[in-house]
């Protein structure tokens, strides 16, 4: 079990550029979240799946922004026509399902730094 | 927002146990209370949870009031490695969804 992995680990693109992040969960894990992280600030939820199921993307940024796991195994965040603002530590996390009622904790990568220039 | 309050910063002596406080004061009876860390340049870790009773793991000990209306994470014997962000965090349920809603943690330093 080598944990969540995320690539790239740093991006540097130039303003209005599309983007996209990988993530790699947990083999076994059935849910897969995406969160936004700024300078001093603690991470704020963007969207998540259960499996290939897009649960919950009513916290997405803007339209800009969409999340796909085809497959229920990998999944890919994408910003489109990138701004300044978006600069930020974007961090994947997963969970099973099975322990969700008793609180199963999250298992975090170590985030994309993304740098918009 | 975040339903939980933490200082900004605690600074304390390595060897010696650390006790970092948490503010819940709306919490609902089913909200588990979850502390996690970061260290620079990584993804969060998770620590510890617990909805009533206390807990404790290799990592820490989780010690929840009796109204639950705050807790208190403890690091019995802190090391340099343990300086980091402390989040402590409640799951809540939104949208028919439980949640992870962050606030901005508590910075850590230890003092050689």
């Amino acid at each position: 079990d080598t944990g969540v992995s995320q690539n790239p680990r740093h991006k540097i693109t130039k303003r209005g550029q599309n983007v996209t992040f990988r993530c790699d969960p947990i083999s076994e894990h059935n849910r897969l979240y995406w969160y936004r992280q700024t300078l001093g600030q603690g991470p704020e939820f963007l969207t998540y799946f259960q499996n290939e199921a897009q649960l919950e993307k009513s916290r997405l940024l803007s339209d800009r922004f969409s999340a796909e796991r085809p497959k229920g195994s990998f999944s890919t965040l994408e910003i489109q026509r990138t701004e300044q603002g978006d600069s930020a530590m974007y961090l994947c996390a997963s969970s099973p399902t099975a322990g969700e009622r008793y609180g199963e904790p999250q298992h975090f990568g170590d985030g994309t730094r993304l740098s918009i220039l | 927002d975040a339903k939980t309050t933490q200082p900004n910063s605690m600074e304390s002596n390595e060897e010696e146990p650390v006790h970092l406080p948490c503010n819940h004061s709306t919490i609902s009876g089913t909200d588990y209370i979850h502390w996690y860390r970061q260290l620079p340049s990584q993804g969060p870790e998770y620590v510890i949870h617990g909805l009533t009773s206390n807990v404790n793991n290799r990592m820490a000990s989780l010690a929840i009031a009796e109204d639950r209306k705050s807790s208190t994470l403890i690091l019995h014997r802190a090391t340099l490695r343990d300086a980091a962000v402390y989040y402590c965090i409640l799951r809540e349920l939104m949208d028919s969804n439980y949640q992870l809603i962050w606030g901005a943690g508590t910075k850590l330093i230890i003092k050689p």
